[in-house]
């Protein structure tokens, strides 16, 4: 089956920086790559995705890129805020169905 | 148009009893996914149900089963427990195939 590598685990930023969180993942069929969003103690979020047939999309500060030759999709978050501070999880998926491969998620902390 | 509502919110439950979860999805949504989330190992897929058919099953003992009914709302068991299976369980309304999944609040399991 399909397996999302996650990296990094944890990551701190300075308000206004730039964050990057990297996944990678091995079944060649997954064509659709969703990121989402975790506060504490609530549901997760869509914020981006991505299907295979693009290269790279962005959404005000959020853009993902997919390499699909290397099998890594990335998150690319500009100008952080303290409200961006979250858990963040990448996830692929393939046509047969909604079952969701996760990364095992990005803690993400924006200093003031 | 209301979200994806999971009851109960909580539970606490003994080891070797069983438990019902209950997830009504966005109306219109007739895919319905169940995971389960613990801080060591994220967000891993149980089981995807669709017109009332299992479509997709991920690689959890037979102890954690599920249905469907005409409705779409959704219902999960889990029997005989065990204390590992404490953890957060989310189930996800989608549209359509291999796109965004919406999440419920969740319902806390503990086992004691």
């Amino acid at each position: 089956g399909e397996n999302v590598e996650q990296h990094p685990s944890t990551l701190s930023v300075q308000e206004g920086d730039s964050a990057v969180i990297k996944c990678t993942y091995s079944d060649s069929a997954s064509n659709y790559f969703p990121w989402y969003k975790q506060e504490l103690g609530k549901r997760p979020q869509l914020i981006i995705d991505i299907r295979s047939n693009v290269g790279e999309k962005k959404d005000q500060r959020i853009a993902v890129t997919l390499n699909k030759t290397a099998k890594h999709f990335s998150l690319h978050i500009t100008e952080t805020q303290p409200e961006d501070s979250a858990v963040y999880f990448c996830a692929a998926s393939k046509n047969t169905g909604n079952q969701f491969y996760f990364g095992t998620g990005t803690s993400l902390t924006v200093i003031p | 148009k209301a979200g994806v509502t999971q009851t109960p919110r909580y539970l606490i439950k003994t080891r070797g009893q069983q438990v019902t979860l209950s997830c009504s999805p966005i109306s219109g949504h007739r895919s319905v996914s169940w995971y389960q989330q613990t801080p060591g190992q994220g967000l891993q897929f149980l089981f995807e149900y669709f017109s009332e058919t299992q479509r997709n099953k991920g690689n959890f003992p037979g102890r954690f089963s599920g249905r469907q009914f005409s409705n779409s709302r959704s219902e999960m068991n889990v029997s005989t427990l065990e204390l590992g299976d404490s953890a957060l369980y989310l189930c996800a309304s989608s549209s359509t195939l291999n796109t965004e999944a919406f999440f419920g609040q969740g319902t806390r399991l503990t086992v004691v």
